[in-house]
């Protein structure tokens, strides 16, 4: 079936500095992918919406310039977490939809950021 | 503001039992309710989907109920097996959005031997 991944599944980070989230359709083109987060024991939250070739749209609340969201092919969004700080530690969770007519939607795995 | 409102937190259930879990939604633009089954430090898996225009939908052990006019729906897992073990959330989301779901809080199943 189809896969979404995610890469890295983990990473650590000092405050301060910069991490990139991928997230990759493996056998389908998404002309949207969707970024969520996720604390412990908690729900997701959706933070943007990433359409391939535009901009991407933010929920309200969440800081453009803190979270960069960059979709430039079919296959691949990334997320950008800028000066992390210790706050931004959480799980962040990619989905993407299929194209095609079934238009299923696809989560990744995951990714666990942790900044000291 | 949860747009889907989840309950219970948690659940306890033995092995055989039958676990219920139940959704409410206020927003009648959503017209596609999914369950979702999240293991720790995996990302969510789709279990079961309804639309409104059915009021149940059965795919093995599990059953998703609708009531529309009450706008709240339920997940059932018959015959509850230590696997089930997991957090499972309802979702929402609308035609002209599609993918970008409301999700409940969620709900932690524990089946016992």
């Amino acid at each position: 079936g189809a896969v979404v991944s995610q890469h890295p599944s983990r990473v650590i980070c000092k405050s301060g500095t910069s991490v990139k989230i991928e997230c990759r359709s493996l056998d389908f083109q998404a002309t949207t992918m969707f970024w969520y987060r996720q604390f412990p024991k908690q729900s997701l939250m959706l933070m943007a919406t990433s359409n391939e070739g535009s901009k991407a749209t933010y929920e309200q609340g969440v800081e453009k310039d803190k979270f960069l969201i960059n979709h430039a092919s079919l296959t691949l969004s990334t997320l950008t977490v800028t000066s992390a700080h210790p706050e931004d530690s959480s799980f962040y969770i990619c989905s993407a939809r299929d194209r095609s007519n079934t238009g299923e939607l696809f989560f990744g795995e995951g990714s666990r950021l942790t900044v000291l | 503001q949860q747009q889907v409102k989840q309950s219970p937190q948690s659940l306890i259930v033995q092995k055989g039992g039958i676990s219920i879990i139940n959704c409410a939604y206020e927003n009648t633009a959503f017209d596609y309710f999914p369950w979702y089954q999240q293991f720790p430090g995996k990302g969510p898996a789709l279990l079961i989907a309804i639309r409104p225009d059915v009021s149940e939908k059965k795919e093995g052990r599990f059953t998703i109920s609708f009531n529309k006019s009450a706008k709240q729906f339920s997940l059932h897992i018959m015959d509850s097996q230590p696997g089930d073990s997991a957090t499972y959330f309802c979702a929402a989301s609308m035609a002209d959005s599609w993918g970008k779901f409301q999700f409940g809080a969620g709900t932690q199943v524990v089946v016992t031997p």
